[in-house]
């Protein structure tokens, strides 16, 4: 009875390949995020989606592109992967915005590799 | 610039005593701040959330403070035990639709 779920949790490619990480949630919140996680454990937002509306896009590379059908599902897609991309990539959900004392819950993570 | 930090060094100590770890930030006025613990190769949970007009919150063992004077949150665990060895994050709000993290502290809690 996952809350946040990732597929997959873990992911190994060459770079140029393109490759896709989905999420679900199954708590009915509104807001929905990817942040990566680097070899050095920090933690960056990447995108925030309010039902199905994008409101966060942190200058990240035109290759990364997310997409959520409804609210449920928000996921991530990669374009012509880098070495660069390979890190931990979380989604969470809230039920209010992150800024608007909404806690996040956080799926567990999907390991990309890029050799 | 804006940043947040906490010590990025390891925490170690022995199991019963209290644990603090320190959140400093700079150039953010945050009106929410929250604390997250994350186990290897696991998501962060969510701890606690503390409000700008507050100074102090508990749950359990766990408190935190937050002086907006100071830029800066502590967050304590009492009575500690070798399983709260985790890392700690601790994350807030520039705006009102953004969580930001600190780079985290690893807490490691000896028997």
């Amino acid at each position: 009875d996952t809350a946040v779920s990732q597929t997959p949790k873990y992911l190994v490619t060459q770079m140029g390949n393109d490759k896709s990480i989905k999420c679900e949630q199954n708590l009915g919140h509104d807001t929905m995020y990817w942040y990566k996680q680097d070899s050095k454990k920090f933690l960056k937002i990447m995108f925030s989606y309010n039902n199905k509306e994008l409101i966060i896009n942190e200058t990240v590379p035109n290759r990364f592109s997310p997409k959520s059908p409804d609210k449920a599902h928000l996921n991530l897609h990669i374009n012509s992967l880098e070495l660069g991309d390979s890190a931990v990539y979380f989604c969470a959900s809230s039920q209010a915005r992150a800024g608007g004392a909404g806690e996040l819950f956080f799926g567990e993570g999907s390991r990309l590799t890029v050799l | 610039s804006q940043k947040i930090e906490q010590n990025s060094e390891a925490l170690n100590i022995q199991e019963g005593k209290t644990a603090t770890l320190t959140c400093n930030y700079t150039n953010y006025s945050p009106a929410y701040l929250q604390w997250y613990r994350q186990d290897p190769g696991r998501g962060p949970v969510f701890l606690l959330l503390i409000r700008e007009n507050e100074k102090e919150k508990r749950k359990e063992r766990l408190k935190v403070t937050f002086d907006t004077t100071l830029k800066q949150s502590l967050f304590h665990i009492t009575a500690s035990q070798p399983a709260d060895s985790a890392t700690y994050l601790c994350a807030l709000s520039p705006n009102t639709d953004k969580l930001i993290f600190g780079t985290g502290t690893r807490l490691q809690v000896f028997p």
